[in-house]
Formats: C-alpha cells, structure tokens, sequence
C-alpha cells in the first residue's frame, strides 16, 4: 500500500525557519517525480514546488521562490522542504504528493500543519 | 501562466440528483505530445485531496463510475450522475499540460440540498 506521512509542521515565528519531512513507503521512491502542495486554512490548494526522481530537477511557486528548498533522500524513502524567512502567509497545511504527467498527485500524504505566528 | 477558471463556485444539489462542474482554462491544454492533462481532484471535509479524474474522462482506481470527465482544449467538465452524501466536499480542476507552475481552479464546494 502506497503512504506518504509529512512530519514536521508546528508553530514558528515570522523570520524562522522549518524542515518538513514526507515519509515514503509502499512503492520504489526513486522512480518517482514529487510535489509539495499547500492549503492555507479555509483557502483552495497550491502547488509550492517539484522535483524530479533523482532529486535534480526542482520547481518553484513564485510565493516561495528563494525562501524554500526541496530535496529528496532516496535511500532514505524521503522528501523534504526546508522553509526560511517563514510570513504569516505561509500558514497553511503541508501536503507531499506522488507524481507528474498521468500520474500526477495520484497519491497524497495526511498533511502538516504549519502555523508562522509570533 | 495557464489560469483554470472554475464554474460554479457553491453547487447545492439534492440527493440522486445529477451536478456538473464546469473548468475552462486560458490556454488549450493539449500537450505537444497529443494528451491533455486536465485532472479533477475531490477534497472531503477534513481530508486530504483525492484525485477522481485524469487525463480528462480516465477515473481513477476505486472512483465510482457515476463520476465521468470530459472536454477538450479549453473546456473540461466534471459530472456526477447521481449525488449520494458522501460526495459533498470541494472539487478542483488542475492542470498538468503547462508547467511549472501547476494551476488549479478555485474550488466548487458541492453541498446536500
């Protein structure tokens, strides 16, 4: 059964910083393209950032552009987004997702809240 | 970037009745390679999203067949033949063609009548 579980999340002030984690299983990580994708609280969905399956490719949203950094550990089974210079604007629900082209977001993992507030 | 307009935002609809969502985006959708990447995903309350549709009309492992897509282009639409409960939450049309960045429409929360 494929699962993805983020980990991470919790309260920061403005300006600090975070690492979430997104634990893989069920499936050969390595062969897979991921994505963040995030849900401020009661607002839709966006997506933040990509990267490929070898972890050399990476995307960006514009909102977080020069502040995030994805990367992946394959060996580890798992994908991680590292959140500098955080804003209030950042809070939101963290998803990892499986995926790109026809298989895009096919799977997802529960979400990690992220609350930025002083 | 490709802006995904969804329509109707608030879908009020009686028990076994038919719902349509309709997803139009700024550009046409058809990759170089011929397939269009138009998804629908559905996000019950208090859960993660879920994707029902691919590819424009290829439903998902496990989506009941009274979901269907269909469109081309610039025009997707997502239907539920007959609403039962359990499919009240918001729907996304999200493309996948044009990227990065993903665009996603704004969200149709469908709600029991």
């Amino acid at each position: 059964e494929v699962q993805l579980v983020e980990s991470g999340g919790g309260l920061v002030q403005p300006g600090g910083s975070l690492r979430l984690s997104c634990a893989a299983s069920g499936f050969t990580f390595s062969n897979y393209e991921m994505s963040w994708v995030r849900q401020a609280p009661g607002k839709g969905l966006e997506w933040i950032s990509y990267i490929n399956s070898g972890g050399i490719t990476k995307y960006y949203a514009d909102s977080v552009k020069g502040r995030f950094t994805i990367s992946r550990d394959n060996a580890k089974n798992s994908l991680y987004l590292q959140m500098n210079s955080l804003r209030a604007d950042d809070t939101a629900v963290y998803y990892c997702a499986r995926g790109a082209w026809s298989s895009l977001w096919e799977y997802w993992g529960q979400g990690t809240l992220l609350t930025v507030s002083s | 970037d490709v802006v995904m307009t969804q329509s109707p935002l608030s879908l009020p609809v009686t028990l076994g009745q038919p719902a349509s969502i309709s997803c139009r985006s700024s550009q046409s959708l058809v990759h170089s390679d011929g397939n269009t990447f138009l998804n629908w995903f559905q996000q019950r309350p208090g859960q993660s999203p879920r994707r029902l549709i691919y590819m424009v009309s290829n439903r998902d492992s496990g989506v009941p067949d009274r979901f269907s897509g269909s469109g081309s282009g610039t025009d997707f639409t997502l239907k539920i033949s007959r609403v039962e409960a359990e499919d009240v939450g918001v729907y996304y049309c999200i493309q996948g063609t044009h990227w990065p960045p993903y665009s996603f429409g704004q969200g149709t929360k469908l709600e029991i009548k």
